[in-house]
């Protein structure tokens, strides 16, 4: 079956700082992927949408500079948190999907990523 | 705008008796709906979507327009059924995007 995976599983970072986070498809290309945020006991949050080759679509609330996503193969996507406080203390999932189109399409999830900022 | 309810975090059942999560959804198209399951200390998987009108692990969940639910079922609850379970939705022309409801965590009792 489709395989998302994330890196780091966890991290911790001093505030102020910027941290990566990679999500990859392992087995199948993604032309599309999602970076959600859930908080303690809470549903997930959609964050942006990203496509392969363009720049990726953020929901209302979130600030992109804050947030950089960068979709740069069909196999990879980052997340960027850059000048990291410690309300940015989150659980940060993303899912991939094979194609773009309409709503039907599977997306698989990853791991999640557990980031701290002290 | 787009909405998934949940009306309850938490559900507890016996093992063997029947269960039923509840969601209701706000969408003015034609909604995709899904069921995803997060079992304790792994990833989200999608258990069954609407379009499919097939059944996964026992659960049956039937699309209903006029009430606008999404209603998750089992006759028999297991065990290893405990887990958090959340009600999705993707809108038409979203290209994938999916709204969550707020997750209900499912506890079976021996």
């Amino acid at each position: 079956g489709a395989v998302v995976s994330q890196h780091p599983s966890w991290v911790i970072c001093k505030s102020g700082t910027s941290v990566k986070i990679e999500c990859r498809s392992l087995d199948f290309q993604a032309t599309t992927m999602f970076w959600y945020r859930q908080f303690p006991k809470q549903s997930l949050m959609l964050m942006a949408t990203s496509n392969e080759g363009s720049k990726a679509t953020y929901e209302q609330g979130v600030e992109k500079d804050k947030f950089l996503i960068n979709h740069a193969s069909l196999t990879l996507s980052t997340l960027t948190v850059t000048s990291a406080h410690p309300e940015d203390s989150s659980f940060y999932i993303c899912s991939a999907t094979q194609a773009t189109g309409t709503g039907g399409d599977e997306q698989y999830f990853g791991p999640g990523t557990r980031l701290t900022v002290t | 705008a787009q909405r998934v309810t949940q009306p309850e975090k938490l559900l507890s059942v016996f093992k063997g008796a029947p269960v039923e999560l509840k969601c209701n959804y706000s969408y003015s198209g034609s909604p995709e709906l899904f069921w995803y399951v997060q079992y304790s200390r792994q990833r989200l998987q999608l258990l069954l979507r609407h379009i499919s009108r097939e059944s996964i692990k026992g659960f049956t969940a039937d699309l209903n327009k006029g009430e606008t639910s999404f209603h998750l079922k089992k006759p028999f609850a297991q065990e290893e059924d405990s887990a958090m379970y959340y009600c999705a939705l993707a809108g038409g022309t979203s290209y994938g995007k999916l709204t969550f409801g707020q997750g209900t965590i499912l506890t079976v009792h021996p």
